[in-house]
């Protein structure tokens, strides 16, 4: 079946820093997904991607479609404490599964 | 407003006990889903209704029944559940089905609920 190798799987930062991750594929897929999750809720989504080469911003993030269409990255500029959490992604191909990546934890010393 | 809400937000119930995980979408999307989520991990695929209709079960156990009684409600009804079934239930929704036309599945978006945290004694 379809994997996604998520990395890193947590990060420890100081606040202030910049913060990238990133999904690798085995399989294309057309649409790239990046949720947040806080303990106790459910995943919130932060990015959306449609098209390889794709670039989008929102706010501090910007995450990006890779043109190989097996791989996505998101960044995080000047981290805040509410930047805590485990950040997903998600990877759709031709059917309505999404795939998941294993998640990256990330947390923020004030 | 792309919000899904989901009913009870904790559920604690016995191996016997029969119980409803509700879920209830007004942004008129096609498809809804059921996913299970245990700690640390990511969400798993459980249940997809398109256009009211089961599309995919994820070979889940019979004790789980889901039920879609319309475009805008999603249920999944507990029954003999198991201690190993505790965990996050999520629901989620989209716009398109997939059985709307595959090539315009593309760009489809998942929203997802709060999520419902399910625990059996």
């Amino acid at each position: 079946g379809q994997q996604l190798n998520q990395s890193p799987q947590s990060m420890f930062i100081q606040e202030g820093e910049d913060v990238s991750m990133n999904c690798t594929s085995s399989s294309i897929f057309n649409t790239w997904l990046w949720y947040k999750q806080d303990p106790g809720e459910g995943p919130v989504l932060l990015i959306a991607l449609y098209k390889a080469g794709e670039l989008t911003s929102n706010g501090r993030l910007t995450a990006q479609f890779g043109i190989t269409r097996k791989d996505s990255f998101l960044n995080i500029s000047a981290s805040i404490p509410s930047d805590v959490g485990i950040y997903f992604c998600a990877g759709q191909g031709g059917a309505q599964k999404l795939v998941f990546g294993q998640g990256t934890r990330l947390t923020i010393n004030p | 407003d792309t919000e899904v809400t989901q009913t009870p937000k904790h559920l604690v119930m016995g191996m016997t006990n029969k119980k409803s995980l509700k879920c209830e979408q007004h942004m008129g999307h096609r498809a809804m889903y059921w996913y299970k989520q245990k700690a640390k991990k990511p969400p798993e695929l459980m249940f997809v209704y398109s256009y009211e209709k089961l599309s995919i079960n994820e070979s889940v156990p019979s004790r789980f029944s889901p039920e879609c009684p319309n475009s805008s409600l999603l249920n999944l009804h507990l029954h003999a559940l198991q201690p190993e079934d505790s965990a996050l239930y999520l629901c989620a929704s989209s716009q398109r089905s997939y059985f709307d036309r595959p090539a315009a599945f593309s760009g489809n978006t998942i929203y997802f609920g709060e999520g419902s945290w399910l625990t059996v004694v």
